[in-house]
């Protein structure tokens, strides 16, 4: 089955710096890409996703790169705020969806 | 977006006995929702997935005969946890994924606590 892999587990970076994490898949027939943001005791929310026939999307200050080849994704958050301190998981899918372990962001004024 | 309600949101009940959860798309027809697992400080895990009419697809090591699925309707999944134990205490969110798209929508999750 599917294993989607994390990186980093947690990240600290000053506010008005960019974040970057890191996922690889291992199913090359996965084809939906999402990125969540989970704040503590809530659902997770989707920031942004991303499909296979597409190499980047951005949405503001949030963009997503996926290179099909190395089966990997990455999510690019810039000109970092304290409100975007939370927890980030990147899942892909096929027909249902496996999450990576997550990432810890703080964003320290 | 679609919304997606579950209930409930908390609940403690008492080791051995049966707990009951309830995921509902409340704009949209749901034809697969997902059951997932979250320990703290852990990722979500997918349980099972159900299509609605037919028997859930459970996951490795997921005992189907401890946790039942339901999806009667296009709109309605029910997971209930038998004979709870305090190692099953977790949070439980549902999904839903409607027919014409990838993207599935999260219900709020249920926070279960076993004594």
């Amino acid at each position: 089955g599917e294993n989607v892999e994390q990186h980093p587990s947690t990240l600290s970076v000053q506010e008005g710096d960019s974040a970057v994490i890191k996922c690889t898949y291992s199913d090359s027939a996965s084809n939906y890409f999402p990125w969540y943001k989970q704040e503590l005791g809530k659902r997770p929310q989707l920031i942004i996703d991303i499909r296979s026939n597409v190499g980047e999307k951005k949405d503001q200050r949030i963009a997503v790169t996926l290179n099909k080849t190395a089966k990997h994704f990455s999510l690019h958050i810039t000109e970092t705020q304290p409100e975007d301190s939370a927890v980030y998981f990147c899942a892909a899918s096929i027909h249902d969806m496996r999450f990576g372990a997550g990432t810890r962001l703080t964003v320290k004024p | 977006g679609a919304v997606v309600s579950q209930h409930p949101s908390r609940v403690i009940c008492k080791s051995g006995t049966s707990v009951k959860i309830e995921c509902r798309s409340l704009d949209f027809q749901a034809t697969t929702m997902f059951w997932y697992r979250q320990f703290p400080k852990q990722s979500l895990m997918l349980m099972a997935t159900s299509n609605e009419g037919s028997k859930a697809t459970y996951e490795q090591g997921v005992e189907k005969d401890k946790f039942l699925i339901n999806h009667a309707s296009l709109t309605l999944s029910t997971l209930t946890v038998t004979s709870a134990h305090p190692e099953d205490s977790s949070f439980y969110i549902c999904s839903a994924r409607s027919l014409q798209g990838d993207e599935q929508f999260f219900g709020p999750g249920t926070r279960l606590t076993v004594l």
